[in-house]
Parts: C-alpha cells; structure tokens; sequence
C-alpha cells in the first residue's frame, strides 16, 4: 500500500539554524507531492509542490524541497530558520490517477520547535 | 482565514452517541474532503465529494457517512461513537476533484467521545 513518512516526529532547533525534514514515499509510478505547514493556532496550508521539472522546488517563506526519484524522498529544506518557523509540517503524496490510489496521502507530521 | 468554516470547533459527547460535523467551503471551491486526524497521526483521508457527487473514499468507517448539499457545505455523521474515534476532524476544499490541486483547509473540529 501506499505511504508517506515522516521519521522525525519532533526537531527542536535554535534561530539561524539550518532545517531538513525528511519525507519519504513508497509509490511505484508517477507521483506528486506536498508540503503542508500548520503554525499555531492556524490552519493547514500548502508550502510547496511538485508535480514535475526540476526537482528543486521553491515555496513560500523561504522553503524548498528536493525531489530525489532514486532514494524515494521529497526531504524539506531551509538554510536559516526563524522563530516564526515553529510549526508542524505535514508531507503528502498523491499517485497518478487510478481507483483508490487518487487521493493525498498524508505522513505524521513533524512538529518543528524554534528556540529563540 | 482559509475561507472554509468548520462548526463545531468541540464536541463533547458520549459513547454510542451521534454527532453531525459540518463544513462550508471558500466560495467558489466545488470539491469538498473531510479527514481524520488522531494523537501523533497524519491525516487519514475519510471521503470526498464534489459538486454534490461522492468522488473518493478512503478508511471511512461504516458508522461515518458525508454528503455535500447543493449549496455545496457538507456534514459528516459518525454515529454509534466509541472512544476511538475521538480526533481532530478536518475538512478541507479545492476548485476542482483533483487532489493535485492545493486544499484550503478548516480550522477542524476536535471530537471527544466519553
């Protein structure tokens, strides 16, 4: 079956720290993915996306993602976090069209705490 | 704001009870999904509808049903209630049926069963 996951449930770093959350996924064909980001007292929203092209890709505040095909990973980055990071990260995948493989895929999340 | 509501924000309420959770989408979104999310689990994606048409199932439960009316809010029932399914409940709207398009979430709905 499908999946999504997310090793690290917890990263505590401190302001102008480098960030890299892991995700991994274990569809077969084509696949896009998603990063989704929930800051305290807020909703979900979407960080970035790929669908296809480079797989270096960009996305709000800062963010990017690194799509590696070989090694199953769509690992989020960022050089120089901030307090205001502090949230939690949600990574999704979805595969190409076909029955019940067409919906998000969610990972458990990464809770991401920065110290000031 | 996202621009979709989700009331109630809590619920309270006791084993072999039934509750309606519902959900209004940001204006002009016609797809509508609902998820579930326990303690320290990723969402599980429960059903989605679009245009008023059941689209995509996931690991809903039989006790759960949805559907979305023509002014395009939709409720979730979860009736027969155990401690189990106590969880945050999203909903979550998109223009289109296709989950590569972004999602617009709510605010969630926090169930307790007791």
């Amino acid at each position: 079956a499908q999946s999504v996951s997310q090793h690290n449930h917890h990263v505590i770093l401190s302001e102008a720290a480098s960030l890299e959350l892991g995700c991994n996924y274990s569809y077969g064909g084509t696949v896009n993915l998603f990063w989704y980001v929930q800051y305290p007292g807020q909703h979900l929203q979407l960080l970035l996306k790929y669908f296809s092209g480079d797989p270096l890709v960009k996305g709000i505040k800062g963010f990017e993602a690194e799509f590696i095909k070989s090694k199953f990973s769509f690992n989020l980055r960022k050089p120089s976090v901030q307090w205001s990071d502090t949230a939690e990260y949600f990574c999704a995948a979805v595969g190409a069209r076909s029955g019940s493989n067409y919906q998000l895929i969610w990972g458990a999340g990464t809770k991401l705490i920065i110290k000031p | 704001d996202s621009g979709v509501t989700q009331t109630p924000k809590h619920l309270i309420t006791a084993t072999g009870q039934r509750v309606t959770l519902r959900c209004s989408p940001r204006s002009g979104d016609l797809s509508v999904y609902w998820y579930q999310q326990s303690l320290d689990q990723g969402l599980q994606f429960l059903i989605q509808y679009y245009n008023g048409e059941e689209r995509a199932k996931g690991n809903i439960l039989e006790r759960f049903s949805a559907q979305q009316f023509p002014d395009l809010h939709s409720e979730l029932n979860l009736s027969s209630l155990e401690l189990g399914d106590s969880a945050l409940y999203f909903c979550a709207s998109s223009v289109r049926d296709s989950p590569y398009n972004e999602q617009f979430f709510g605010p969630g709905t926090r169930l307790t069963v007791l």
